[in-house]
């Protein structure tokens, strides 16, 4: 699986959009882009993933360059729930095989304040 | 309706002691995974179960380890002669499918040998 590089932490003020970068440069055309997050002592939670157009739903957009190098995680309006530790995931999507364990990395520490 | 849930939340064990950790994935899900989160480290994957079987055991640390399915529903993970490193939270997870993208998360249980 592709590596990921992500800042290890970012402040956001409440009500403003929320825009996590991941840096994934050695992605491989059938790996799909994964975000995940943790809020402290959960269990990490399911936000967003895609392969290469941008993808939206009712907690984030996610954002993939054209070159697939990059991605961003876009939290639209921040609130002080969106505090959490957040993790870009690559992985091959599980229809071309293998098993869809995750590796997570560091993440980056999201702070929401007032 | 219910989600990932585990027992018992929090764990404290003598060293050498063996412990038993149970995980009742979302009714219907034929995959389930076993991940752990230790201080200062990130979530590492242990162990894949899709039905009753575990077709990737990759990331069990030792043989101390050892993981079981039964009816394809709740999971027991075993550590026997428990070890001060053993210390960490256990997060089970399950999805759908063998090929769902969306793995959901329980709680975790926190152990701590002493």
């Amino acid at each position: 699986d592709a590596k990921t590089t992500q800042p290890p932490s970012m402040d956001c003020a409440e009500g403003r959009a929320a825009n996590l970068p991941c840096n994934h440069s050695t992605i491989s055309g059938n790996e799909y882009v994964y975000w995940y997050r943790q809020i402290h002592s959960q269990g990490p939670q399911y936000i967003i993933h895609g392969l290469k157009n941008n993808e939206t739903n009712e907690m984030a957009s996610l954002i993939i360059t054209e070159d697939r190098k990059s991605s961003t995680l876009i939290l639209p309006h921040a609130t002080l729930r969106d505090t959490a530790v957040y993790y870009c995931i690559v992985r091959v999507s599980p229809l071309s095989g293998g098993y869809n364990k995750l590796i997570f990395g560091a993440g980056t520490r999201l702070a929401v304040h007032p | 309706g219910a989600g990932v849930s585990q027992s018992p939340s929090n764990k404290v064990t003598e060293k050498g002691k063996d412990v038993e950790l149970r995980c009742d994935p979302i009714s219907g899900h034929t995959a389930l995974y076993w991940y752990r989160q230790s201080l200062g480290q990130g979530l590492e994957f242990l162990i894949y179960f899709q039905g009753n079987s575990a077709p990737d055991k990759s990331g069990l640390p030792s043989d101390r380890f050892s993981a079981e399915r039964t009816g394809g529903s709740v999971s027991t993970l075993t550590i026997q002669r428990t070890q001060q490193e053993d210390s960490a939270v256990y997060l089970c997870a399950s999805s759908a499918t063998w090929n769902s993208y969306e793995q959901y998360f329980g709680p975790g249980t926190r152990l701590t040998v002493t």
